[in-house]
């Protein structure tokens, strides 16, 4: 199962907003529902923001939205904030009965 | 509180054995499904197995043939049994918690145990 594939660095201003791409097959992104995305910050775990491609948990703010279309699933962060900046990862059930992570994105706030 | 400690990480050398233990609080493990997901040092997350409310299992192929997956009920503890270990299984492994009705919905996680393979 091959990696999805994810903007390699994405970057932007205080108060803009950003969207990262995340293109994958109709054996995973294309077929299913169930695309989430993860924050990471350095030296930490990961952190769920969105599951079900636009569903937000509790306590992750609504300046994150997900969307997707076809084969590809996008994340939007609106109001960039300093906090925002790490890694961020989308992932996505397969027709395997498995898991694909995409090859995740450095989120730069300028 | 909803805790989840990974422990059993280390330095193995190449063709080695280790067994990785994540010791769950505040919910029951063997009512939920149980991932681990691994990442290699500077690289992206990879997910490498998980089991079932079940017990049924299943691998990345990756690591299909070489890991094994249980847990032990009594102790609400999740294993993940790895063999002929190679370099590139060397990586930081975290235990999730995927949600049986949301599919790739990992939450939450643990604070991850390293595992080098190396001579």
């Amino acid at each position: 199962q091959s990696a999805l594939t994810q903007p390699a660095s994405v970057s932007g201003s205080p108060g803009q907003s950003i969207t990262i791409s995340c293109t994958g097959t109709s054996s995973d992104v294309g077929g299913y529902n169930y695309v989430s995305w993860y924050q990471q910050h350095p030296g930490k775990a990961p952190k769920l923001m969105i599951y079900d491609v636009s569903n937000r948990p509790s306590g992750v703010s609504n300046r994150f939205s997900g969307s997707k279309s076809g084969n590809t699933a996008s994340l939007t962060i609106s109001g960039l904030q300093a906090e925002d900046e790490g890694d961020y990862y989308c992932s996505s059930y397969t027709s395997s009965r498995s898991c694909v992570f995409g090859t995740g994105t450095k989120v730069t706030v300028l | 509180e909803v805790q989840l400690v990974e422990s059993g990480g280390g330095v193995v050398q190449p063709g080695g054995s280790l067994r990785l233990s994540c010791a769950v609080s505040g919910f029951t493990v063997s009512s939920n499904y149980m991932s681990w997901v691994r990442q290699a040092p500077g690289k992206g997350l990879e997910w490498a197995s998980v089991i079932n409310s079940d017990g049924s299992t299943y691998y990345a192929d990756s690591v299909k043939g070489r890991f094994t997956i249980s847990r032990d009920n009594s102790k609400n503890t999740l294993y993940l049994q790895m063999n002929s270990l190679r370099a590139e299984d060397t990586a930081v492994y975290y235990c999730v918690r995927e949600s049986s009705s949301s599919w790739s919905k990992f939450d939450p996680w643990g604070q991850g145990t390293l595992v080098t393979v190396s001579s």
